[in-house]
């Protein structure tokens, strides 16, 4: 079975303080790792896809890393508009296409 | 616009009254899913669709049908409600077939069974 675990479950940050966000996994055969960022009242969205160990993908103050065990996700010198709760999922390379999410954290940055 | 749109927004019903959440998209995607979220939760597939008339379930089907008869469309229909299915609910689309990476996701639904 498919595992997902995020850390922290909240952070908060001052403006300009850079920090990471973990997304912990177990999957038997990664077939993508998913990035999400979610609004008070709003449907997720996409941030970043990542396939393979090694990978990064970056968007605007967002950057995605991934290993064969977890996935950060990089924020340097956020905003106040960076405040939402971000979201790890992976989809494995088993029979099903069924994603397995992670809880999320929430982050807080204050001005 | 590309979007995802979910109506309604939100839903009080009854244990057993049946009801319908539809779900369109404008992008022309091949998969579509139905997600469900609760505290402490995160988000479950409920079911999902690689394309028109091809349906599968995920990880919490119980309680939830779904149809696929046009690409654009595809509704979650609870035949009979129970208090356990109180949730937010959102419908995805994406533009690959079987691998969901860059879903968009509707708005949600917000569903409470009395």
């Amino acid at each position: 079975e498919d595992q997902v675990t995020q850390s922290p479950e909240a952070l908060r940050l001052q403006e300009g303080e850079s920090s990471s966000l973990n997304c912990s996994y177990t999957v038997s055969g990664l077939r993508g790792l998913f990035w999400y960022r979610q609004d008070p009242g709003k449907g997720p969205e996409f941030l970043f896809t990542l396939y393979s160990a090694g990978e990064e993908k970056e968007k605007e103050r967002l950057k995605a890393t991934l290993t064969k065990k977890e996935s950060f996700l990089h924020i340097t010198a956020p905003k106040p508009e960076d405040s939402a709760t971000y979201l790890c999922a992976v989809q494995g390379a088993g029979g099903s296409y069924i994603p397995t999410f992670g809880r999320g954290t929430s982050l807080i940055v204050h001005p | 616009e590309a979007q995802v749109t979910q109506n309604p927004r939100y839903l009080i019903t009854v244990t057993g009254k049946k009801l319908t959440v539809t779900c369109s998209q404008n992008m022309n995607h091949e998969y579509m899913s139905w997600y469900r979220q609760d505290p402490g939760l995160g988000l479950r597939q409920i079911y999902y669709s690689m394309n028109v008339e091809v349906t599968d379930k995920g990880d919490v089907p119980e309680g939830y049908k779904v149809s696929r008869k046009e690409k654009r469309n595809f509704p979650l229909i609870l035949e009979s409600p129970s208090p356990n299915q109180t949730s937010l609910y959102f419908c995805a689309s994406s533009p690959g077939q079987g691998l969901t990476e860059t879903q968009y996701f509707g708005p949600g639904t917000r569903l409470l069974v009395l």
